[in-house]
């Protein structure tokens, strides 16, 4: 079964600065990722994914990942955070080549943005 | 176009009950999937709907099952509700192709379920 790790269950940063938030994922095939957002009382809001092609992808709201095979990651970054940008974040994989919809999330990194 | 939608927002169950979660697929998404977030941790998958069947199942027990309906709308029952079973229920629709390619998930806002 597919395990996704992110580093850091809080994330504090300034308005701003650069925000990073780590995940990692086993398997040896590397899947399909994907980051969601969750704001409070709300379902998860796609910020971008990586299927295949180029390894940096961008997605909304000025945010960025990038796939590294060798270290089977997959970081979110933003160069300059907003206030806005305070949520809760979903990094997910889906086995590459799978009919069953099924997605993997890891534990979630709770993202503080101080003024 | 209609996104996902769920209901009831809010539900709270005592010990031992039945609930119903209802949820409404993105118009032209053709399977559901269903997940349990608990307080601090990720969503974990329950299963997927496709035609009308279930055709993936997550670690849930039996007491976890479901219905999609022609519409392709689908609900979620759970039956002796246990203390743990407290958590946000999302709901997910997608094109599932003919070709088996992966598109992408599409969430609802979700429900809360207490149990007391």
């Amino acid at each position: 079964a597919q395990s996704v790790t992110q580093l850091g269950s809080h994330v504090s940063v300034s308005e701003g600065a650069l925000v990073l938030l780590r995940c990692n994922y086993s398997s040896s095939v590397p899947p399909y990722l994907f980051w969601y957002v969750q704001y409070p009382n709300q379902g998860l809001q796609l910020l971008l994914k990586y299927t295949t092609g180029a390894t940096l992808v961008k997605g909304i709201n000025g945010f960025e990942a990038e796939f590294k095979k060798s270290e089977t990651s997959f970081h979110l970054t933003k160069p300059s955070a907003h206030m806005s940008d305070a949520a809760e974040y979903f990094c997910a994989v889906h086995d590459r080549g799978s009919t069953l919809g099924r997605l993997y999330f890891g534990r979630g990194t709770q993202l503080t943005v101080w003024p | 176009e209609t996104g996902v939608t769920q209901s009831p927002t809010h539900l709270i169950k005592t010990r031992g009950q039945q609930v119903t979660l209802r949820c409404s697929s993105q118009s032209g998404h053709n399977t559901v999937s269903w997940y349990q977030q608990a307080l601090g941790q990720g969503p974990q998958f329950i299963f997927q709907y496709y035609r009308e069947e279930e055709n993936g199942r997550g670690n849930f027990p039996p007491r976890f099952s479901g219905l999609q309906f022609p519409n392709y709308s689908s609900e979620l029952n759970v039956n002796a509700l246990e203390l743990d079973d407290s958590a946000l229920y999302l709901c997910a629709s997608s094109l599932l192709s003919a070709s088996g390619i992966y598109n992408e998930q599409f969430f609802g806002p979700g429900t809360r379920l207490t149990v007391l």
